[in-house]
């Protein structure tokens, strides 16, 4: 168990719909990523937030947006959704900014769009 | 852009077998690289890191080695077990940039 929680862990939803995943992070770190694994691309990188404000920005559709809030957990949501955007949802932590320092991963949340 | 990737997508084993996981990486700014384990339905799981400044790191029955003069990177893994079944990732990440760049993946199949 690496002490980070994601809910749901599955979901299925219809085209065009929205979503809200949840994450909360390790006790004590500050730093929340998410990322999205599907079988054809693989880990992508979604975003981060580090003690509340964004940090970092990848491929991140603007269907999507994230926040982190004060007591550090964080949401990504996910808006008009496609067939495409299936995929495992995984959320992440570390304690610091995240250069050099160990990121822990949730379980995930898979989330089916039909 | 530059990337990390692997050498063998799938690797067969016989337990009590070494397994050896290959990872090429191209960026040569990268300072910081971790292995990490994911088993089906799970999230990646953390195995082992090195920094740059070091050859070799040896943890429970694994071992991480980093070439930087070819920008190589590898797992070994002592005395294969049928729990080690599983995909592993290599990710890194290199100093000024928080996130990390995790390669496609090497499905290891441990036979009993």
């Amino acid at each position: 168990d690496s002490g980070v929680t994601q809910t749901p862990k599955h979901l299925i939803t219809a085209t065009g719909q929205r979503v809200t995943l949840r994450c909360s992070p390790r006790s004590g770190d500050l730093s929340v990523y998410w990322y999205q694994q599907s079988l054809d691309q693989g880990l992508q990188f979604l975003i981060q937030y580090y003690n509340g404000e964004e940090r970092a920005k990848g491929n991140i559709l603007e269907r999507f947006s994230a926040q982190q809030f004060p007591d550090l957990h964080s949401e990504l949501n996910l808006s008009s959704l496609e067939l495409g955007d299936s995929a495992l949802y995984f959320c992440a932590s570390s304690t610091l900014q995240g250069n050099g320092n160990t990121i822990y991963f949730g379980e995930g949340s898979w989330l089916t769009v039909v | 852009g530059e990337s990390v990737g692997l050498h063998l997508p799938t690797l067969s084993v016989q337990e009590g077998d070494n397994s050896i996981i290959n990872c090429a990486y191209s960026n040569s700014a990268s300072d910081y690289f971790i292995w990490y384990k994911q088993e089906s339905g799970k999230g990646p799981q953390f195995i082992i890191d090195i920094r740059s400044n070091m050859d070799k790191r040896q943890g429970q029955r694994v071992t991480v080695l980093l070439n930087k003069t070819v920008k190589h990177l590898s797992l070994q893994i002592a005395a294969t077990q049928p729990g080690d079944s599983a995909v592993y990732f290599c990710a890194e990440n290199t100093s000024g940039y928080s996130t990390l760049t995790f390669g496609k993946g090497t499905m290891l199949l441990v036979s009993p």
